[in-house]
């Protein structure tokens, strides 16, 4: 089955600095990548994924890239704000079926103003 | 609905007392996924749903738990005999094709086991 590593456990960047979680799979028949952003006692919510047709895809300030080859996608964040402050979480899916996926151990984002 | 509502929020049990917790999708959505979140960690996979087959239970910790969803809509996540290792937040989510298979979270269940 799938196994989703994740980097690190946890970061802190100054407000306006860049922030990178990277995460690795071990299925190479996985072909879908969807990053999670959870607030504290919130409900996790999808905020950018990958299908493995593309190496990047960009919506405003997060970005997600994808290296097949090596088995690895990363989230970046630009120019973080405190309200990026969160536990992120990477996927991946277990099989080939996007249907379920299986969640790396998240990235706790601390952006300090 | 507009989002993917559970209930109970929050849930006390005793140990060896069996829970319900109750999902409800948004209309429409085919799959209906059960998550366990444990304090600082990632969601651990459970059991889905494809309207109402259960096409995975793999996750499922031991055959205390059972999970349904008879009409293909509204699921069920049973714990019998509750002991405390079940303590966590239970997560439902619902998915569909047209929105690219992302997964829309209801706000779990926090079951404590005393």
């Amino acid at each position: 089955g799938e196994n989703v590593e994740q980097h690190p456990s946890t970061l802190s960047v100054q407000e306006g600095d860049s922030a990178v979680i990277k995460c690795t799979y071990s299925d190479s028949a996985s072909n879908y990548f969807p990053w999670y952003k959870q607030e504290l006692g919130k409900r996790p919510q999808l905020i950018i994924d990958i299908r493995s047709n593309v190496g990047e895809k960009k919506d405003q300030r997060i970005a997600v890239t994808l290296n097949k080859t090596a088995k690895h996608f990363s989230l970046h964040i630009t120019e973080t704000q405190p309200e990026d402050s969160a536990v992120y979480f990477c996927a991946a899916p277990s099989g080939t079926s996007y249907d379920k996926v299986i969640f790396g151990p998240g990235t706790s984002l601390s952006v300090i103003p | 609905g507009a989002g993917v509502s559970q209930s109970p929020r929050y849930k006390v049990a005793k140990r060896g007392q069996d829970v319900a917790l109750r999902c409800d999708p948004i209309s429409g959505h085919v799959s209906l996924f059960w998550y366990q979140q444990a304090l600082g960690q990632g969601p651990e996979f459970l059991t889905y749903f494809q309207n109402e087959a259960q096409l995975d239970k793999s996750g499922l910790p031991s055959d205390r738990f059972f999970a349904e969803r008879p009409e293909g809509s509204v699921s069920t996540l049973k714990i019998q005999r509750t002991q405390q290792e079940d303590s966590a937040v239970y997560l439902c989510a619902s998915s569909t094709p047209q929105d690219n298979y992302g997964y829309t979270f209801g706000s779990g269940t926090r079951l404590t086991v005393v």
